[in-house]
Parts: C-alpha cells; sequence; structure tokens
C-alpha cells in the first residue's frame, strides 16, 4: 500500500531564506508526482508535477525534484516571501490512477 | 468557466438529511476525483471518473456516498442519511486525461452535519 510521508510537519524561517521541504513516499510504482499548496479557506493549487521519468521541474522560485528509486521528492523555495506561507502538500498517482497525499507541511514565513 | 467550480461552498445539514454536492470541471477535462479533507486529516480520494464512468469506487465510505457525472461533464456526489462523522470539506479536481496530467482543483464544499 502506497504511504506519502512529509517532513517536517512545520516550519517557520525568516523571509529570505531559501528551504526545503521533503516528501517520501513507499511504492516507486508512481505516474507521477505533485506539489499543491493549500491557503486556508482556499482549494488546492497546482505547483509542480513531475512525471515518472522526470528528475526535476523548475517555476519560477521552485524547484521540485524527483528519485522514484529512492522514493524521494524535494521542494526548494528560493528567497522566500510571506506570501509564500501556506501548506505545502506532495501527492503521488498509484498504479490505480489515485492520488495519495502527504500531510503536508505547514509553512510560516515571518517578516 | 476558467476553473473548477464547486457548489455550494458551504453546507449545513441535519443528521439523517440527504446531500448534493456539484462539481463543473474545466472544460474539457475528462477526468474528474472527488476528495474529502476532514478536520485535522489528509486529503482522503473517494472515486473518479474518466468520462462519465467510474472505474473504481472502492474509495467511498459507506454506500450512503454514491457520485455520478453526465455528459462528460458536471458531476453531482450525493451523501444520504448523513452522519456527523462526513462533516468535512469536499473538493473536486479536474484533469485533462487521468494520467500525467495537472490536476486542478476547486474552492471545495464545507459540509457540516449537526
Amino acid at each position: 500500500k502506497q504511504e506519502v510521508t512529509q517532513i517536517p510537519a512545520a516550519l517557520s524561517v525568516p523571509e529570505g531564506e531559501n528551504l526545503v521541504l521533503n516528501c517520501s513516499f513507499t511504492d516507486s510504482a508512481i505516474y507521477n508526482l505533485q506539489w499543491f499548496r493549500q491557503d486556508p479557506g482556499k482549494g488546492l493549487t497546482s505547483l509542480l508535477l513531475i512525471q515518472s521519468s522526470q528528475r526535476e521541474q523548475t517555476s519560477g522560485r521552485l524547484n521540485a525534484s524527483l528519485d522514484k528509486s529512492s522514493g524521494r521528492s524535494t521542494l526548494y523555495i528560493a528567497a522566500s516571501q510571506p506570501g509564500d506561507s501556506a501548506t505545502y502538500l506532495c501527492a503521488v498517482t498509484d498504479s490505480n490512477y489515485q492520488l495519495i497525499w502527504g500531510a503536508g507541511t505547514k509553512l510560516i514565513i515571518k517578516p | 468557466g476558467a476553473g473548477v467550480s464547486q457548489s455550494p461552498s458551504n453546507k449545513v445539514t441535519e443528521k439523517g438529511k440527504d446531500v448534493e454536492l456539484r462539481c463543473d470541471p474545466i472544460s474539457g477535462h475528462t477526468a474528474l476525483y472527488w476528495y474529502r479533507q476532514s478536520l485535522g486529516q489528509g486529503l482522503e480520494f473517494l472515486i473518479y471518473f474518466q468520462g462519465n464512468s467510474a472505474p473504481d469506487k472502492s474509495g467511498l465510505p459507506s454506500d450512503r456516498f454514491s457520485a455520478e457525472r453526465t455528459g462528460g461533464s458536471v458531476s453531482t456526489l450525493t451523501i444520504q442519511r448523513t452522519q456527523q462523522e462526513d462533516s468535512a470539506v469536499y473538493l473536486c479536481a479536474s484533469s485533462l486525461v487521468v494520467v500525467n496530467t495537472e490536476a486542478f482543483f476547486g474552492q471545495g464544499t464545507r459540509l457540516t452535519v449537526v
């Protein structure tokens, strides 16, 4: 059974710092991995989608990597801003086409 | 519309009543997904549609839950005889196809069963 774990559960850093969020999964048979952000009272916003054949994706200050064989992904946020404060979720699409979710990392960027 | 639309945004219902939640996916997206997020818990997969067909209904919590999709577009999630443990945010997402395309989420329906 696929399980997705995110570490840390919460993170608070000063504005301007670079930071890394971690996601691990137990079964390497995935189609893709996505990173989302969730803002309070709002829906989920897709940040990056990495296909199983890819190693990384970049969008602006965000860079996500995928090491399928070791079951790990990282989301790197450069030059963090207060507007980056949110809960970040990773999810893998498993062999049954289901999205399996991590519990999220709650990120607070202090001005 | 430009994004996934869900209605209502909030629903308060009495225990034992039936509720219907609606999802309008992005036009042209063939795949549609329902999830729920209970307070303090992670996202839980409920069901997905490829077109009007739901290949996997195993995520539905009980036989009180059902979902349908018509015309390859709008989907409704129906909960019969609601219970307090059904209280959650129900999220709908759509993607172009089932695999290897981004999933776009609606704002969710917050269901409170009193």
